[in-house]
């Protein structure tokens, strides 16, 4: 089955600078990769989303990449703020078994 | 508009005992899917269901279950609770489905013990 591996699981950067979190799947037919990012106390908010037949969505500070070769994904945060510190999950969609298969977050902490 | 409400937030039960956890979507939205939490777990697949049918299910034993009313509102039932069992169950709500951007609920904190 599909499997999503994310890292790191805990990254940490100064105010204003970027930071990159990684994900790879296993299964070549998954076609649908978006990012949550969750506050505490509160469920998961979408922020960015991407399909397959795209290589690059940008939305503002935020952008995520998809490398269909290499099964691997990335999003991409420039300009760090404080409110940029939460919990950040990949996970990718297959046409197949019709369900999300997720990372398994990584904690961005921004440093003032 | 108004957001995903689940209730009730907390919950402590013991071992052995039932539990129902309520999930009303956004206005609109057919689409409900509940997910277990738990630390470095991320979120696993409970099910999904869409104009009262449930469409997809994930590797859970059957003491999950769920269902969708007319309405759309949701609930899911964990019965013989075990202390594995703890964890935050979210509710996701969309138009169509996991495809589509997902509405997410606070969550039902439930601790067992």
């Amino acid at each position: 089955g599909e499997n999503v591996e994310q890292h790191p699981s805990t990254l940490s950067v100064q105010e204003g600078d970027s930071a990159v979190i990684k994900c790879t799947y296993s299964d070549s037919a998954s076609n649908y990769f978006p990012w949550y990012k969750q506050e505490l106390g509160k469920g998961p908010q979408l922020i960015i989303d991407i399909r397959s037949n795209v290589g690059e969505k940008k939305d503002q500070r935020i952008a995520v990449t998809l490398n269909k070769t290499a099964k691997h994904f990335s999003l991409h945060i420039t300009e760090t703020q404080p409110e940029d510190s939460a919990v950040y999950f990949c996970a990718a969609h297959m046409d197949s078994n019709y369900q999300l298969i997720w990372g398994a977050g990584t904690k961005l902490i921004i440093k003032p | 508009k108004a957001g995903v409400t689940q209730t009730p937030r907390y919950l402590i039960k013991t071992r052995g005992q039932q539990v129902t956890l309520s999930c009303s979507p956004i206005s609109g939205h057919r689409s409900v899917s509940w997910y277990q939490q738990t630390p470095g777990q991320g979120l696993q697949f409970l099910f999904e269901y869409f104009s009262e049918t449930q469409r997809n299910k994930g590797n859970f034993p059957g003491r999950f279950s769920g269902r969708q009313f007319s309405n759309s509102r949701s609930e899911m039932n964990v019965s013989t609770l075990e202390l594995g069992d703890s964890a935050l169950y979210l509710c996701a709500s969309s138009f169509v489905g996991v495809k589509d951007e997902q509405y997410f609920g606070p969550g039902t904190r439930l601790t067992v013990t």
